[in-house]
């Protein structure tokens, strides 16, 4: 059984902090990640991926991935109160995407 | 350049009618894929497709659930016989090419069946 794991929350977060958000995974043969943002009632979109071991950086956005470990992490630096919504982790171990069923972040002004 | 577009928006069934839902991927998007979201839950895939083609239903239900990708036109996801536990979120998602090659996946704006 492929799995992704997520820590639900609700995840508080002040307004300029940094938010963590984790993720694991079963399946060590994935090989691409994803971190999709879902606001209430719309549909995810795509804000981060990562292949390779290590840090991406994207703007306020950082993806960090370890595959030893079967571990990915998002870190949103000075977030907004824009950033609160449902931040999904999303592996790819073969067709399709297995998705986590989410972490719930809610940025406090 | 039009993203995923999904029809209707909102579906409204009774108990024991067919839903058909569509989707029209991104343009030069060749990959169709169907997902079910219940509240608080997470997307489950159902089935992935290419034109004329199902590559992977691993995620359908046996029974009343069949998915199309025609060579002209829209991905079929056709429920026959709902029932009320058919009542999701059903989001379809396309790419460019194989998933399993780091192919990113784009959503559409989902359809909310509301089954009574």
């Amino acid at each position: 059984q492929k799995e992704v794991e997520q820590n639900s929350g609700p995840l508080s977060v002040p307004e300029g902090a940094i938010a963590s958000l984790n993720c694991t995974y079963s399946d060590r043969g994935s090989q691409s990640f994803f971190w999709y943002r879902q606001y209430s009632g719309k549909s995810p979109e795509l804000i981060m991926f990562i292949y390779s071991n290590g840090d991406k950086e994207d703007g306020r956005f950082t993806a960090q991935l370890n595959k030893a470990s079967q571990y990915v992490s998002l870190l949103i630096r000075d977030s907004q109160p824009s950033d609160s919504a449902t931040y999904l982790c999303a592996v790819n171990p073969s067709a399709g995407l297995t998705f986590g069923k989410g972490t719930h972040l809610i940025i406090q002004p | 350049n039009a993203g995923v577009m999904q029809n209707p928006r909102h579906l409204v069934r009774r108990r024991g009618q067919e839903a058909r839902l569509r989707c029209s991927p991104m343009k030069g998007h060749s990959h169709v894929y169907w997902y079910r979201q219940l509240p608080e839950e997470g997307l489950k895939f159902m089935v992935y497709l290419q034109k004329e083609n199902i590559i992977d239903e691993s995620g359908m239900p046996k029974e009343r659930f069949s998915a199309e990708f025609p060579k002209e036109g829209p991905s079929i996801l056709r429920i026959q016989q709902v029932v009320r536990g058919d009542s999701a979120a059903y989001f379809c998602a396309s790419s460019p090419g194989h998933a399993g090659n780091n192919e990113k996946l784009f959503f559409g704006s989902g359809t909310q069946l509301s089954v009574l």
